[in-house]
């Protein structure tokens, strides 16, 4: 079983529609990376959490470190959203990113 | 202000070629990674340097070397390039803190043949 698991796999939603994807982990982390990759591109950080929640956009982001729990949200989804969304954690006393472990990736699709 | 560069974009190999993949950061990031991204797996950290001078083991570095240049660039060195070495390549960096975000190049395309 893989540290970190993302659902879904994949994701086809018309535009507007409101978006989750989850992710659960199964270690003591001391953050949570939610990033972005555009096909054919580069990876982007959206997020870093440790606690709680947060916002940019129309992108939210939550933690439940009791229950190894993360979603990423978004809002009035746009076919500029297509991409595939990656979790990653960090292992509780790990100094710096070099111990994270990702998760395998959401494929979203926003279709017009 | 570029951020994470890497270059090349795309590359193709013969079996048993070399060849060294290059990244620089803008960012005055001390820690700097090697990733493989493969189908239906998660990143995977083959190298990275913490500093300048310093450079460790991650979770698949067999086959690779890397070089720390300088606090602004990390290079990774496939000296007999194998099949099993075709994957996607990116770099990242990152402040040497608890609390950073990490920042990635576009990625490199290797194609092993």
């Amino acid at each position: 079983k893989n540290e970190v698991e993302q659902s879904p796999q994949n994701l086809t939603a018309q535009e507007g529609e409101f978006i989750t994807i989850n992710c659960s982990y199964s270690v003591g982390i001391s953050a949570l990376h939610w990033l972005q990759q555009h096909p054919g591109g580069g990876i982007v950080s959206l997020f870093m959490l440790s606690s709680g929640k947060k916002k940019h956009g129309r992108l939210i982001a939550t933690i439940n470190i009791q229950e190894k729990h993360s979603s990423l949200h978004i809002t009035a989804s746009h076919p500029r959203d297509s991409a595939v969304y990656i979790c990653a954690v960090r292992p509780t006393a790990y100094f710096g990113n070099e111990k994270l472990t990702f998760g395998t990736g959401t494929r979203l699709t926003i279709i017009p | 202000n570029a951020g994470v560069t890497q270059t090349p974009k795309f590359q193709v190999l013969k079996t048993g070629q070399s060849m060294t993949l290059q990244c620089a950061q803008d960012m005055n990031h001390n820690s700097m990674y090697w990733y493989r991204q493969d189908p239906g797996m998660g990143l995977r950290l083959i190298y990275y340097s913490a500093s300048e001078g310093t450079t460790d083991k991650g979770e698949v570095p067999n086959g690779y070397n890397v070089s720390r240049l300088n606090k602004r660039e990390f290079s990774l060195r496939l000296e007999s390039a194998a099949p099993s070495q075709t994957s996607v390549y990116f770099c990242a960096s990152s402040a040497r803190d608890r609390d950073t975000e990490a920042f990635f190049g576009q990625g490199t395309r290797l194609t092993v043949v």
